[in-house]
């Protein structure tokens, strides 16, 4: 069973719009959700990171916003430039987890 | 910024053999991460590791599988024998916070022939 779903799989925006990753996940024990980013060839690296008790965590043009209710919540990547077409990953671990999940990812294209 | 390095960045072995994945890992990093993405898509847990023992295992890190990190040097993947299934891009990562934090290598991608 899938812990952490994202969608879309793939998502190409222009220039300057705005970016919306989606995840959701199973465990309602799950308490800390971090978000990285992966160029091709390289590893991933954590971009940003928000924990249940939080329902927004912003930083620099990245946003997450957290439902914990609908087990769900988006990064949004606002005035997208193209040097932040990468692959994005959601994750998520818990208490009494010994295994940080990770999603599918999502292939991000910003077309100039 | 702190850096993991992964040697080497290619190997092509013929199914059978022994492969060994080495890891350099950040140095005051006290936890240490396997982890083998196919075709850039989802990243797989295989194996954490903390103060000389496994800490959990998933259902991919077979019994061929094995890891250690011998006198603080190389954390390393062992594979005994692999299989043709084993191909993929294998990815270290570690951390001074348990699952919060990695820092991933650049990866090692494994050819089974």
């Amino acid at each position: 069973q899938q812990q952490v779903r994202q969608s879309p799989q793939s998502l190409t925006v222009w220039e300057g719009e705005t970016a919306i990753l989606n995840c959701s996940y199973e465990n309602s024990a799950f308490d800390y959700f971090p978000w990285y980013q992966q160029f091709p060839g390289e590893g991933p690296a954590l971009l940003i990171a928000i924990r249940s008790v939080s329902d927004k965590k912003e930083d620099g043009g990245f946003t997450i916003f957290f439902n914990k209710r609908e087990k769900n919540l988006s990064l949004h990547i606002k005035d997208s430039q193209p040097g932040d077409s990468a692959t994005y990953f959601c994750a998520a671990s818990g208490p009494n987890y010994n295994v940080l999940y990770f999603g599918s990812g999502t292939k991000l294209t910003v077309e100039p | 910024g702190p850096k993991v390095l992964q040697i080497p960045s290619h190997q092509i072995i013929d199914m059978g053999q022994m492969v060994t994945l080495n890891c350099d890992p950040v140095s005051n990093h006290l936890y240490f991460y396997w982890y083998k993405q196919i075709l850039g898509q989802q990243m797989e847990f295989l194996v954490n590791f903390y103060n000389g023992k496994v800490m959990e295992k998933s259902k991919l890190f077979k019994d061929q599988f094995s890891v250690e990190r011998p006198d603080g040097s190389y954390f390393t993947l062992k594979i005994q024998p692999t299989a043709l299934e084993d191909s993929a891009v294998y990815f270290c990562a570690s951390s001074l916070v348990f699952n919060e934090r990695l820092f991933f290598g650049h990866g090692t991608k494994l050819s089974v022939l």
